[in-house]
């Protein structure tokens, strides 16, 4: 099961939107409204932004959304802060014997 | 609201096995599964398995298939990870967390993390 695509890396500036893509297959994110977006700072443990394509956890900002179109899902971020700076990974269930793949990973940051 | 406390690093050397533990608290064990993933240095996230704290059912990523076992004793509201055949690119970060979703998905709590690192 090979990882799912993701920009090495994306930047903006301070309160600029940006939007991050996570390519996969038929078989994984276009095929299932399973897909996951996480927020890793440095020597952290990742935080759950969205899942289910476009749900927030409670206590996660509204600046924060997701979306997908056949085999691409996509993460905004609007209003975009110095805190915002991070990596990024989704991740998708799968219809491999691997239940869920994850992404290659974004990094963003904030100019 | 919940958190996962995970024991702490762990040198170990190739060939041997690592069990690492992931306890529980402030939330219903038994309700959700845990889930373990690994980050190798530098490097992205990688799923291992996830197991149901109730009955202990797991699925592993064929990857890791015949080299690892998750467990869980509700009792002490704990899960643990064993790796065995241990090898050097085995060296990572190892992350519990809570399973949740409409399909058991998306992991909402985690674990600190533990450093396992293999070398001889």
């Amino acid at each position: 099961q090979s990882a799912l695509t993701q920009p090495a890396s994306v930047s903006g500036s301070p309160g600029q939107s940006i939007t991050i893509s996570c390519t996969g297959t038929s078989s994984d994110v276009g095929g299932y409204n399973y897909v996951s977006w996480y927020q890793q700072h440095p020597g952290k443990a990742p935080k759950l932004m969205i899942y289910d394509v476009s749900n927030r956890p409670s206590g996660v900002s509204n600046r924060f959304s997701g979306s997908k179109s056949g085999n691409t899902a996509s993460l905004t971020i609007s209003g975009l802060q110095a805190e915002d700076e991070a990596d990024y990974y989704c991740s998708s269930y799968t219809r491999s014997t691997t239940l869920i793949v994850f992404g290659t990973g974004t990094k963003v940051a904030v100019l | 609201q919940g958190q996962l406390v995970q024991s702490g690093a762990e040198v170990k050397k190739p060939g041997a096995s690592v069990r690492v533990s992931c306890k529980a608290s402030g939330y219903s064990f038994s309700s959700y599964g845990i889930t373990w993933v690994r980050q190798a240095p530098g490097q992205g996230l990688e799923w291992m398995g996830w197991i149901i704290s109730y009955n202990g059912d797991t699925k592993y990523a064929q990857k890791f298939q015949g080299r690892v076992t998750m467990t869980t004793d509700t009792s002490t509201r704990t899960a643990y990870m064993e790796l065995r055949s241990l090898r050097s690119d085995d060296t990572a970060v190892y992350f519990c967390a809570r399973v949740v979703g409409r399909n058991d998905d998306a992991f909402d709590i985690w674990g600190q993390g533990t450093m396992v690192a293999v070398s001889s």
